[in-house]
C-alpha cells in the first residue's frame, strides 16, 4: 500500500495569513494527489485534484502542487471558515490511502 | 444536486451483521464507480470498499476483506455494504462516497451513518 505522510499534524495561524501543508507519498504517484477539506460533524469536501486543479465551486485562494511524491496545498488569506482538517489522497493506485490529517486552527 | 444518504446505521455487539444503504440522486447513478470510507471517532479517512459502475468489479480494504460486502442496484440508485462478523474496531462514520471520471476521485461525499460495535 502506498503510506502517504502530511505535515504537520497541526497548524496554527491567524486571520489573513497564509499557510502551506505538505503531502508526501512512499512511491510515485504521478499527479494522482487529492486534497480535502473537513469541518467538525461534516463530511469531507474535495477541494484540489491532480494534485492542482480546482474543483468547481472552490474558491481560488487553495491552490496545489507537486508531482511524483511531494505535494503542497496552500491557502492564502486565511478566513474563519478555513479552520479545520485537511487530508490529502492517492487516487494511484489500490487501496486509495489519506494522509493523517493536518487541523488548521485558529491563532 | 447529487444528494448521498446513508441509513441504517447503529448500535451492534460484536460478530454482529449491519447493512448500509445509501440513496443516491441527482446524477446519473449507473455511470459511476462508488465507495464506503470510514472515520473511526476522533480518527483520520480509511477507504473501506468500492464498486464499479456496472457493478461487476469490487475492491476492498484488507482489514474488511472476507466480511464486508459491496454492492449496488442501478435500477434502484442504491448502494449497500453489508457487514458481517463486526467488531469493535469496525466502530465509525461510514460515508458513501461518488467518484468522479476517476476511479478514486471523490467528489460527493454523503452525510454519514455511524456504526458503533459494542457489547
Amino acid at each position: 500500500d502506498i503510506q502517504m505522510t502530511q505535515s504537520p499534524s497541526s497548524l496554527s495561524a491567524s486571520v489573513g495569513d497564509s499557510v502551506t501543508i505538505t503531502c508526501r507519498a512512499s512511491q510515485s504517484i504521478s499527479s494522482y494527489l487529492n486534497w480535502y477539506q473537513q469541518k467538525p460533524g461534516k463530511a469531507p469536501k474535495l477541494l484540489i485534484y491532480a494534485a492542482s486543479s480546482l474543483q468547481s465551486g472552490v474558491p481560488s485562494k487553495f491552490s496545489g502542487s507537486g508531482s511524483g511524491t511531494d505535494f503542497t496545498l496552500t491557502i492564502s488569506s486565511l478566513q474563519p471558515e478555513d479552520f479545520a482538517t485537511y487530508y490529502c489522497q492517492q487516487s494511484y493506485s489500490t487501496p486509495p490511502t489519506f494522509g493523517q490529517g493536518t487541523k488548521l486552527e485558529i491563532k | 444536486e447529487v444528494q448521498l444518504l446513508e441509513s441504517g446505521g447503529g448500535l451492534i455487539q460484536p460478530g454482529g451483521s449491519l447493512r448500509l444503504s445509501c440513496a443516491a440522486s441527482g446524477f446519473t447513478f449507473s455511470n459511476y464507480a462508488l465507495s464506503w470510507v470510514r472515520q473511526a471517532p476522533g480518527k483520520g479517512l480509511e477507504w473501506v470498499a468500492a464498486i464499479r459502475s456496472s457493478g461487476g468489479n469490487t475492491y476492498y480494504a484488507d482489514s474488511v476483506k472476507g466480511r464486508f460486502t459491496i454492492s449496488r442496484d442501478n435500477s434502484k440508485n442504491t448502494l449497500s455494504l453489508q457487514m458481517n462478523s463486526l467488531r469493535a474496531e469496525d466502530t465509525a462514520v461510514y460515508y458513501c462516497v461518488k467518484s468522479s471520471s476517476g476511479w478514486y476521485l471523490f467528489d460527493y461525499w454523503g452525510q454519514g451513518a455511524l456504526v458503533t460495535v459494542s457489547s
